[in-house]
């Protein structure tokens, strides 16, 4: 079974540009997460897809921050304008649905310079 | 405070070693529990859950004691293999929200 795929593995930027990371869960996965986690802690959720609907986004800072997952499938993250405390690692993960264990990808690692 | 807590550590323990983390959590409506395994520059994945009667998987134990809100995972005869982050993680009856703690560092020296 192929695992929750993400990209780009590495992202560099400068302040202020924009930046999108790719997710692509495992199959027939129908819930799906972004994650942010900073060096030294534990992952932070930023948003939680059931299909197409965003059910979480509580903690997503919407003035910067976008996601989408049109068809229930793949989903995108945007940033913009990025700021230099936006570097992290975004992991994206994926679960068969709300009861069942998550499987992460092995991450975005953004560096805002 | 955060909702989850664990002690950063590292804890550095010889090959063949016994060693303990401990968890606690805040919010008493947490329902279900879990230890992630993150390496180096890798995803978390789930090592395994915890049950209320406690489990054991091999060299590796987790208790739950609810009334103190806190979690534990034993790792007995300690692996080179075994160093790594440990994630507690809590989750709510709400969807599959997952809080997760900071992470223990083991490294298991020869």
């Amino acid at each position: 079974e192929a695992g929750v795929v993400q990209s780009p593995r590495y992202k560099i930027i400068e302040k202020k540009q924009p930046v999108a990371f790719w997710c692509n869960p495992i199959s027939g996965h129908n819930t799906l997460y972004w994650y942010l986690q900073n060096l030294g802690q534990g992952p932070e959720l930023l948003i939680r897809y059931e299909n197409e609907e965003a059910v979480d986004d509580s903690q997503l800072p919407k003035d910067r921050f976008s996601a989408e997952r049109l068809k229930g499938v793949d989903s995108t993250l945007k940033i913009q304008p990025a700021e230099l405390g936006d570097s992290a690692v975004y992991l994206c993960a994926s679960s068969l649905d709300t009861y069942s264990p998550l499987h992460f990808g092995n991450g975005t690692r953004l560096t805002v310079t | 405070r955060k909702e989850v807590e664990q002690d950063p550590g590292p804890f550095n323990v010889p090959e063949g070693a016994t060693v303990a983390f401990n968890c606690t959590y805040s919010n008493s409506a947490s329902q279900s529990f879990f230890w992630y395994r993150q390496d180096c520059r890798k995803e978390p994945k789930l090592l395994m859950s915890v049950y209320s009667s406690g489990n054991e998987d091999g060299r590796f134990t987790a208790q739950l004691n609810r009334a103190s809100q806190y979690i534990s995972l034993l790792i007995r005869d300690s692996k080179l293999s075994d160093s790594a982050t440990y994630l507690c993680v809590v989750k709510r009856n709400a969807g599959n929200m997952l809080t997760f703690g900071g992470g223990t560092r083991l490294m298991v020296k020869p």
